[in-house]
């Protein structure tokens, strides 16, 4: 089957970092997202990986691991506009995504 | 603005109803795909169409049928609705058939069956 698991919330100061981890279990693996989406908003891109190892973009980060079926993503010098949910999705044999239920961040001062 | 277009934006209707929801692609994307997404369930895939074809389905109901024309706008209709198929329905398009390495949503269309 496919499972993509995520915690549910985490919450973090400004200016820190956080690690938000997924894991998944799918029939196949053509690519790993991650999404950013604030409440009633759409989903927007934040990463993609499809070989093991880290994508760094700015302020946010990516960890694959195609063995361990584990990616991560990694947020530093937080802000407040960061309070959001993270959605890690993962394409399998298909061509559509599927998604985790998502990660909701608030992020306090 | 990703330049996916959804309209309408909200919707109420009543159980047993039909509606129709659309989506404009981004210019020059000729994927389209459908998702929904509850908040109990997360983003669910629906559909997805590649210039005018179906390319792939995921969990849609057999009361829900959708369709991409010529021109890349997609339509997805639901029929006999019930309180359960409240929910957001997103549409994202991508230039690739295989999806490429991203995918553009729209802003949505929250639908309300009471």
């Amino acid at each position: 089957g496919q499972n993509i698991d995520q915690p549910t919330e985490m919450t973090a100061t400004e200016g820190a970092i956080v690690q938000i981890n997924c894991t998944y279990q799918t029939s196949g693996f053509n690519g790993l997202f991650w999404y950013q989406q604030h409440a009633g908003e759409a989903p927007t891109f934040l990463s993609y990986n499809v070989l093991d190892g880290l994508e760094e973009k700015g302020r946010f980060s990516s960890f694959l691991s195609r063995s361990k079926g584990y990616s991560y993503l990694l947020l530093k010098e937080l802000q407040m506009k960061d309070s959001a949910s993270y959605l890690c999705a993962v394409r399998d044999t298909g061509t559509a995504l599927i998604f985790g239920k998502g990660t909701t961040l608030s992020v306090s001062s | 603005d990703s330049g996916v277009t959804q309209t309408p934006k909200h919707l109420i209707t009543a159980t047993g109803q039909r509606v129709t929801l659309r989506c404009s692609p981004r210019s020059g994307d000729l994927s389209v795909y459908w998702y929904q997404q509850s908040l109990d369930q997360g983003l669910q895939f629906l559909i997805q169409y590649y210039n005018g074809e179906e390319r792939a389905k995921g969990n849609i109901l057999e009361r829900f049928s959708a369709q991409q024309f010529p021109d890349l706008h997609s339509e997805l209709n639901l029929s006999s609705l019930e309180l359960g198929d409240s929910a957001l329905y997103f549409c994202a398009s991508s230039a690739e058939g295989d999806g490429g390495t991203e995918a553009f949503f729209g802003q949505g269309t929250r639908l309300t069956v009471v």
